[in-house]
């Protein structure tokens, strides 16, 4: 069973910064495009950003372009998301989620997502 | 970006109703690449539906997909207590992916 385990939230003030983790078991992780996806209270789900299975190609909505850095360390089945420059707009709950790309000729930030984690608490207040 | 308009805000249902829930996309969808979300309180999202009419693995068949382009529909045929939950639509076609602002079912 593919199960992914997020960590690393809590409570930051405007301008911080926090390193989310996302541990990966039951899945050859390098296979795989990974995003997180947010929840803010009140509101939807929003995509945050991506990454290609080798790690090598990333994505970012254009909300978190220049303060997020998405990576992955396929050695130790683990999605990270670097959080720089907090807003009080990044409060939500972050998804870590796996991808499913739809044909070998998309590229990987096409997808949907099978798997996804319980979240991990992003508060940004001060 | 695409803009996916979900409707009703919410659906007031009994148990053994049928649900009936829609998803718009402006501009349309390509390839029909879109997927349906079931989430409840404190839990992770659980796909359901995938290429607009496909169910993911161990999804009940009271679940199906329907529509292409712009007009998508999630139905659930009979409405079972472990339904009532929030459903989203998510395209994954265009760049940014995209979800809907979600139908909640409530009961009735």
């Amino acid at each position: 069973e593919v199960q992914l385990l997020e960590s690393g939230g809590g409570l930051v003030q405007p301008g911080g910064s926090l390193r989310l983790s996302c541990a990966a078991s039951g899945i050859n992780f390098m296979n795989y495009a990974m995003s997180w996806v947010r929840e803010a209270p009140g509101k939807g789900l929003e995509w945050v950003s991506s990454i290609s299975g080798s790690g090598g190609a990333t994505h970012f909505a254009d909300s978190v372009k220049g303060r997020f850095t998405i990576s992955k360390d396929n050695s130790k089945n683990t999605l990270f998301l670097q959080m720089n420059s907090l807003r009080a707009e990044d409060t939500a709950v972050y998804y870590c989620a796996k991808g499913v790309i739809p044909s070998d000729s998309e590229p990987y930030y096409y997808h949907y997502i099978d798997v996804w984690g319980k979240g991990t608490t992003v508060t940004v207040s001060s | 970006e695409i803009v996916l308009t979900q409707s009703p805000g919410t659906l007031s249902l009994s148990p053994g109703e049928r649900a009936t829930l829609s998803c718009r996309a402006s501009p349309s969808l390509r390839s029909s690449y879109l997927a349906w979300y079931q989430k409840k309180p404190g839990q992770a999202p659980r796909l359901l539906i995938y290429g607009a009419s496909n169910r993911a693995t161990g999804i009940p068949d009271r679940f199906s997909g329907s529509g292409s382009e712009t007009d998508f529909i999630l139905t659930i045929s009979r409405l079972e207590p472990e339904d009532f939950a929030v459903y989203f639509c998510q395209q994954y076609g265009s760049s940014p992916l995209t979800f809907g602002g979600g139908t909640k079912v409530v009961i009735k």
